[in-house]
Protein backbone atom coordinates (compact mmCIF):
# COMPACT_ATOMS: atom_id res chain seq x y z
CA UNK A 1 0.00 0.00 0.00
CA UNK A 2 0.93 3.62 -0.75
CA UNK A 3 2.13 4.99 2.41
CA UNK A 4 4.44 8.46 3.45
CA UNK A 5 6.18 8.22 7.28
CA UNK A 6 7.27 11.15 8.78
CA UNK A 7 10.01 10.26 11.61
CA UNK A 8 9.29 13.01 13.74
CA UNK A 9 5.69 14.68 15.11
CA UNK A 10 7.01 17.92 17.15
CA UNK A 11 10.64 19.56 17.20
CA UNK A 12 11.74 22.40 19.23
CA UNK A 13 14.90 23.99 17.79
CA UNK A 14 16.98 27.04 18.93
CA UNK A 15 17.58 29.74 16.02
CA UNK A 16 20.65 28.90 13.60
CA UNK A 17 20.26 25.53 14.63
CA UNK A 18 20.27 22.68 11.40
CA UNK A 19 17.25 21.09 10.90
CA UNK A 20 16.39 18.01 9.15
CA UNK A 21 12.91 16.14 8.81
CA UNK A 22 12.95 12.83 8.01
CA UNK A 23 10.14 11.20 5.42
CA UNK A 24 9.87 8.44 4.34
CA UNK A 25 7.24 6.61 1.58
CA UNK A 26 6.59 3.25 -0.14
CA UNK A 27 5.50 3.00 -3.80
CA UNK A 28 5.76 0.97 -6.64
CA UNK A 29 6.90 2.42 -9.48
CA UNK A 30 7.56 5.98 -9.77
CA UNK A 31 6.69 8.79 -7.38
CA UNK A 32 6.62 12.98 -7.23
CA UNK A 33 7.52 13.68 -3.72
CA UNK A 34 6.35 17.27 -1.95
CA UNK A 35 6.52 19.29 1.34
CA UNK A 36 4.21 21.14 2.29
CA UNK A 37 4.24 24.07 4.97
CA UNK A 38 1.55 25.79 7.32
CA UNK A 39 2.56 28.75 8.75
CA UNK A 40 0.20 29.83 12.31
CA UNK A 41 -2.62 30.84 10.64
CA UNK A 42 -1.93 29.95 6.70
CA UNK A 43 -3.16 28.14 4.44
CA UNK A 44 -0.85 24.63 3.28
CA UNK A 45 1.56 26.03 0.35
CA UNK A 46 4.37 24.35 -1.14
CA UNK A 47 7.78 24.15 -0.02
CA UNK A 48 9.53 22.17 -2.87
CA UNK A 49 8.69 19.16 -4.72
CA UNK A 50 11.12 16.47 -6.53
CA UNK A 51 9.58 15.30 -9.89
CA UNK A 52 13.03 13.86 -11.49
CA UNK A 53 16.87 14.88 -12.41
CA UNK A 54 18.82 16.35 -9.51
CA UNK A 55 18.01 14.36 -6.18
CA UNK A 56 18.83 17.82 -4.68
CA UNK A 57 15.82 20.12 -4.97
CA UNK A 58 15.93 23.51 -2.98
CA UNK A 59 12.36 24.93 -2.28
CA UNK A 60 11.62 28.69 -0.59
CA UNK A 61 13.15 29.87 2.15
CA UNK A 62 16.47 28.04 1.96
CA UNK A 63 15.29 24.38 2.61
CA UNK A 64 16.11 21.56 0.42
CA UNK A 65 15.52 18.39 0.23
CA UNK A 66 17.68 15.30 -1.13
CA UNK A 67 15.78 12.19 -2.68
CA UNK A 68 17.48 8.98 -1.95
CA UNK A 69 15.81 6.25 -4.00
CA UNK A 70 17.77 3.48 -2.54
CA UNK A 71 16.30 4.25 1.06
CA UNK A 72 12.68 5.07 0.20
CA UNK A 73 13.92 8.40 1.45
CA UNK A 74 13.03 12.56 0.74
CA UNK A 75 14.31 14.62 3.97
CA UNK A 76 13.87 18.07 4.45
CA UNK A 77 16.82 20.12 5.45
CA UNK A 78 17.76 23.92 6.25
CA UNK A 79 21.18 25.12 7.84
CA UNK A 80 20.36 27.10 10.04
CA UNK A 81 16.63 28.03 11.07
CA UNK A 82 14.79 31.00 12.25
CA UNK A 83 11.92 31.97 14.56
CA UNK A 84 9.80 32.59 11.21
CA UNK A 85 9.95 28.78 10.39
CA UNK A 86 7.87 27.75 12.99
CA UNK A 87 5.10 25.81 10.89
CA UNK A 88 3.79 22.04 10.55
CA UNK A 89 5.67 20.59 7.86
CA UNK A 90 4.12 17.82 5.97
CA UNK A 91 5.93 15.55 3.52
CA UNK A 92 3.41 14.01 0.58
CA UNK A 93 3.59 11.59 -2.48
CA UNK A 94 1.97 10.90 -5.56
CA UNK A 95 2.24 8.19 -8.06
CA UNK A 96 3.85 9.63 -11.62
CA UNK A 97 0.55 9.58 -13.32
CA UNK A 98 -2.19 9.40 -10.51
CA UNK A 99 -4.06 11.41 -8.73
CA UNK A 100 -4.45 10.94 -5.03
CA UNK A 101 -1.56 12.54 -3.14
CA UNK A 102 -1.05 11.15 -0.04
CA UNK A 103 0.57 13.12 3.14
CA UNK A 104 2.56 12.31 6.40
CA UNK A 105 1.19 12.85 9.68
CA UNK A 106 3.52 16.11 9.81
CA UNK A 107 6.08 17.80 11.90
CA UNK A 108 4.99 20.46 14.20
CA UNK A 109 8.69 22.55 14.12
CA UNK A 110 8.97 25.21 17.16
CA UNK A 111 11.82 27.56 16.50
CA UNK A 112 12.81 29.03 19.65
CA UNK A 113 14.07 32.81 19.33
CA UNK B 1 -1.28 29.08 -9.18
CA UNK B 2 -4.94 29.02 -7.81
CA UNK B 3 -6.31 31.74 -5.09
CA UNK B 4 -8.97 29.56 -2.95
CA UNK B 5 -11.36 30.69 -0.81
CA UNK B 6 -13.75 28.78 1.88
CA UNK B 7 -17.30 29.53 3.60
CA UNK B 8 -17.87 29.85 6.46
CA UNK B 9 -14.37 29.91 7.70
CA UNK B 10 -15.56 28.28 11.10
CA UNK B 11 -18.83 27.34 12.66
CA UNK B 12 -19.91 25.43 15.83
CA UNK B 13 -22.87 22.88 15.10
CA UNK B 14 -25.35 20.92 17.08
CA UNK B 15 -25.33 17.39 16.85
CA UNK B 16 -27.59 16.11 14.13
CA UNK B 17 -27.59 19.24 11.87
CA UNK B 18 -25.89 19.59 8.19
CA UNK B 19 -23.42 21.84 7.43
CA UNK B 20 -22.34 23.09 3.84
CA UNK B 21 -19.13 24.17 3.13
CA UNK B 22 -18.10 26.44 0.20
CA UNK B 23 -15.12 26.19 -1.57
CA UNK B 24 -14.36 28.84 -4.99
CA UNK B 25 -11.09 29.13 -7.04
CA UNK B 26 -10.15 32.40 -8.68
CA UNK B 27 -9.61 29.90 -11.65
CA UNK B 28 -10.91 26.82 -13.74
CA UNK B 29 -9.33 24.18 -12.47
CA UNK B 30 -9.93 20.26 -13.27
CA UNK B 31 -9.26 18.66 -10.12
CA UNK B 32 -10.87 19.41 -6.80
CA UNK B 33 -10.29 17.76 -3.86
CA UNK B 34 -12.05 17.70 0.04
CA UNK B 35 -9.83 16.82 2.77
CA UNK B 36 -9.98 16.57 6.41
CA UNK B 37 -7.76 16.92 9.23
CA UNK B 38 -8.69 16.12 12.36
CA UNK B 39 -6.65 17.87 15.63
CA UNK B 40 -3.46 16.61 15.80
CA UNK B 41 -3.29 14.20 12.60
CA UNK B 42 -2.63 14.60 8.98
CA UNK B 43 -4.72 15.33 5.93
CA UNK B 44 -7.46 12.73 4.74
CA UNK B 45 -8.83 12.78 1.75
CA UNK B 46 -12.57 12.57 1.76
CA UNK B 47 -13.08 12.76 -2.14
CA UNK B 48 -12.90 14.31 -5.57
CA UNK B 49 -15.26 16.34 -6.93
CA UNK B 50 -15.64 16.14 -10.37
CA UNK B 51 -17.62 18.80 -12.51
CA UNK B 52 -20.66 17.38 -13.79
CA UNK B 53 -20.30 13.77 -12.18
CA UNK B 54 -20.37 12.31 -8.86
CA UNK B 55 -17.52 12.83 -6.77
CA UNK B 56 -15.46 9.71 -6.33
CA UNK B 57 -15.15 8.71 -2.50
CA UNK B 58 -12.34 7.52 -0.17
CA UNK B 59 -12.74 4.16 1.68
CA UNK B 60 -14.68 5.26 4.49
CA UNK B 61 -16.59 7.70 3.63
CA UNK B 62 -20.22 7.50 1.85
CA UNK B 63 -21.86 10.22 -0.10
CA UNK B 64 -24.84 9.88 2.43
CA UNK B 65 -22.64 11.53 5.06
CA UNK B 66 -20.32 14.12 2.78
CA UNK B 67 -22.78 15.00 -0.40
CA UNK B 68 -20.46 16.96 -2.59
CA UNK B 69 -21.53 19.30 -5.48
CA UNK B 70 -19.21 20.80 -8.63
CA UNK B 71 -21.41 22.56 -10.78
CA UNK B 72 -18.79 23.95 -13.08
CA UNK B 73 -14.63 24.44 -13.19
CA UNK B 74 -14.34 26.97 -9.96
CA UNK B 75 -16.82 26.19 -7.09
CA UNK B 76 -17.87 23.07 -5.05
CA UNK B 77 -19.33 22.31 -1.85
CA UNK B 78 -19.01 19.69 0.50
CA UNK B 79 -22.14 18.70 2.90
CA UNK B 80 -21.52 17.43 6.61
CA UNK B 81 -24.26 15.97 7.35
CA UNK B 82 -26.00 14.57 10.72
CA UNK B 83 -23.16 15.86 12.41
CA UNK B 84 -21.58 14.34 15.37
CA UNK B 85 -18.86 15.84 17.68
CA UNK B 86 -16.26 12.38 15.87
CA UNK B 87 -16.94 15.16 13.06
CA UNK B 88 -14.89 18.02 14.54
CA UNK B 89 -12.10 18.84 12.14
CA UNK B 90 -10.74 21.20 9.98
CA UNK B 91 -12.25 20.88 6.34
CA UNK B 92 -10.19 21.58 3.39
CA UNK B 93 -10.44 22.15 -0.26
CA UNK B 94 -7.72 21.73 -2.92
CA UNK B 95 -7.06 22.22 -5.97
CA UNK B 96 -4.77 21.01 -8.87
CA UNK B 97 -4.34 22.08 -12.21
CA UNK B 98 -3.86 19.07 -14.50
CA UNK B 99 -2.76 21.49 -17.62
CA UNK B 100 -0.11 22.33 -15.72
CA UNK B 101 1.32 19.13 -15.05
CA UNK B 102 3.28 20.14 -12.24
CA UNK B 103 1.39 17.93 -9.45
CA UNK B 104 0.94 20.91 -7.22
CA UNK B 105 -2.43 21.47 -4.80
CA UNK B 106 -2.90 24.29 -3.59
CA UNK B 107 -5.61 24.48 -0.47
CA UNK B 108 -7.79 27.14 0.61
CA UNK B 109 -7.73 28.09 4.17
CA UNK B 110 -9.65 25.49 5.39
CA UNK B 111 -12.77 25.43 7.46
CA UNK B 112 -12.90 24.78 11.53
CA UNK B 113 -15.66 22.72 12.23
CA UNK B 114 -17.35 21.91 16.07
CA UNK B 115 -20.00 19.77 16.45
CA UNK B 116 -21.55 19.95 20.13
Amino acid sequence: AQSVSQHNHHVILSEAASLELGCNYSYGGTVNLFWYVQYPGQHLQLLLKYFSGDPLVKGIKGFEAEFIKSKFSFNLRKPSVQWSDTAEYFCAGKRTGGFKTIFGAGTRLFVKA
Amino acid sequence: SAVISQKPSRDICQRGTSLTIQCQVDSQVTMMFWYRQQPGQSLTLIATANQGSEATYESGFVIDKFPISRPNLTFSTLTVSNMSPEDSSIYLCSVEDALERTDTQYFGPGTRLTVL
